[in-house]
């Protein structure tokens, strides 16, 4: 079965700073994977996705992501962060590129003025 | 284009009885998953459903069962409530295309005591 581990359950960068959330996670196929964040009280939102081709993924918000194989990893970075990124985020992979996604447990981000 | 409405958002019921939650997708969107969230198991897929037929489900009893309509609204149930029921319940919903990317509610959060 696959699985998602999120190193760090708390990070706190202050405002302007560079933003470095990691996600492992063990697949024995090719995996497709995921960051989506929420926002208190509301549900979660697509940030970004890797399926095939590019390794370096972009999403919405200034974030990005790298998929590296050797490392199984797909850390989610962003250069300067923002009072506005403040939320939990949620790295995921999918079972055969399918929407029954597997969740980390969550990282939650505090961005500090 | 109005998102994705779960109904209702908060209730409280008490061991034994039953629950039911209601979701209605994106319009044009005819899968609709179900995710439970806990502050200890974090988000578990329990099942997904297009053009009313169960296309995916995850490890839950049979206490859970949930229930399209040809107009894709969803609803789940769950029956003989325990207080381990108590989390956040969300609905995402997506075009059909096993693409991963889902559009979430706010969730209903459930109360069991």
């Amino acid at each position: 079965a696959q699985s998602v581990t999120q190193l760090g359950s708390h990070v706190s960068v202050s405002e302007g700073a560079l933003v470095l959330l990691r996600c492992n996670y063990s697949s024995s196929v090719p995996p497709y994977l995921f960051w989506y964040v929420q926002y208190p009280n509301q549900g979660l939102q697509l940030l970004l996705k890797y399926t095939t081709g590019a390794t370096l993924v972009k999403g919405i918000n200034g974030f990005e992501a790298e998929f590296k194989k050797s490392e199984t990893s797909f850390h989610l970075t962003k250069p300067s962060a923002h009072m506005s990124d403040a939320a939990e985020y949620f790295c995921a992979v999918s079972e055969e590129y399918g929407n029954k996604l597997v969740f980390g447990a969550g990282t939650i981000l505090r961005v500090k003025s | 284009k109005a998102g994705v409405t779960q109904t209702p958002r908060y209730l409280i019921k008490t061991r034994g009885q039953q629950v039911t939650l209601s979701c209605s997708p994106i319009s044009g969107h005819r899968s609709v998953s179900w995710y439970q969230q806990t502050p200890g198991q974090g988000l578990q897929f329990l099942f997904e459903y297009f053009s009313e037929t169960q296309r995916n489900k995850g490890n839950f009893p049979g206490r859970f069962s949930g229930r399209q309509f040809s107009n894709s609204r969803s609803e789940m149930n769950v029956s003989t409530l325990e207080l381990g029921d108590s989390a956040l319940y969300l609905c995402a919903s997506t075009t059909g295309a096993n693409t991963g990317e889902l559009f979430f509610g706010e969730g209903s959060r459930l109360t069991v005591l």
